[in-house]
C-alpha cells in the first residue's frame, strides 16, 4: 500500500491561510488524494479529494504536484474552529480500503 | 437520513467478555469498515466490507470477527475481551467506488478492564 508522510503538527494564527503538506512519493497512476479531519472527540469528516488536478470546494482547496509526488491541503482563512488534526489518505486499487496514518495535528491561534 | 449509527456509545468490559458492536447505516452504501483509534493515534483499519457477504481484513484484524448479511448493517464481534482493545471504534461508509467520501458514525468508547 503506497503511503503518505504529514507532518506530526502545525500551528496558524487565525484568519491567516494554512498550507498542509503531504508527501506520496509511492502514489500510483490510480490512487485518489483524499483529506479527512478529526475535531477534538469527534469520528473523521471528509474535507476534499483528487486525482491530479487542483479541487476547490466550500471547506478548502487541494493542490497537487505535477508528479503527484506531494500534495497540500489549503486553508484559505483559518478559524479556530479548524483546529484539528488533518489526514491525507490515498485510495486506489487496494479493495477500497483507506488506510489512516498519524495525520498533522492542526492548531490555531486567535 | 440518519447516517452512520452505531451502538453503544460506551461500554465496559471485563477481560474475557464477548460483545458486538453495532454498525447501520441507511444510504444505501456498499462500503462499510471498522476503525479503531488509541488515545494520541491515528484510526487503524480493523475490517472491511464492499458488500453483502462479503467482507476482509484491514490492519489490524486480529481478535474480531465481522458479517455482513445486509447492506444496512456490519457488526463488529469481540469474541474474548482483552485491554489491548480499550479503544475508540469507528464505522464508516460509503458508496463502492474509492471516490466516494467516507461518512462516520459517532463512535463507540470501549473499556476493558
Amino acid at each position: 500500500d503506497a503511503k503518505t508522510t504529514q507532518p506530526n503538527s502545525m500551528e496558524s494564527n487565525e484568519e491567516e491561510p494554512v498550507h498542509l503538506p503531504c508527501n506520496h512519493s509511492t502514489i500510483s497512476g490510480t490512487d485518489y488524494i483524499h483529506w479527512y479531519r478529526q475535531l477534538p472527540s469527534q469520528g473523521p469528516e471528509y474535507v476534499i479529494h483528487g486525482l491530479t488536478s487542483n479541487v476547490n470546494n466550500r471547506m478548502a482547496s487541494l493542490a497537487i504536484a505535477e508528479d503527484r509526488k506531494s500534495s497540500t491541503l489549503i486553508l484559505h482563512r483559518a478559524t479556530l474552529r479548524d483546529a484539528a488534526v488533518y489526514y491525507c489518505i490515498l485510495s486506489g486499487n487496494q479493495g477500497g480500503k483507506l488506510i489512516f496514518g498519524q495525520g498533522t495535528e492542526l492548531s490555531v491561534k486567535p | 437520513n440518519a447516517g452512520v449509527t452505531q451502538t453503544p456509545k460506551f461500554q465496559v468490559l471485563k477481560t474475557g467478555q464477548s460483545m458486538t458492536l453495532q454498525c447501520a447505516q441507511d444510504m444505501n452504501h456498499e462500503y462499510m469498515s471498522w476503525y479503531r483509534q488509541d488515545p494520541g493515534m491515528g484510526l487503524r483499519l480493523i475490517h472491511y466490507s464492499v458488500g453483502a457477504g462479503i467482507t476482509d481484513q484491514g490492519e489490524v484484524p486480529n481478535g474480531y470477527n465481522v458479517s455482513r448479511s445486509t447492506t444496512e448493517d456490519f457488526p463488529l464481534r469481540l469474541l474474548s475481551a482483552a485491554p489491548s482493545q480499550t479503544s475508540v471504534y469507528f464505522c464508516a461508509s460509503r458508496y463502492r467506488v474509492n471516490t466516494e467520501k467516507l461518512f462516520f458514525g459517532s463512535g463507540t468508547q470501549l473499556s476493558v478492564l
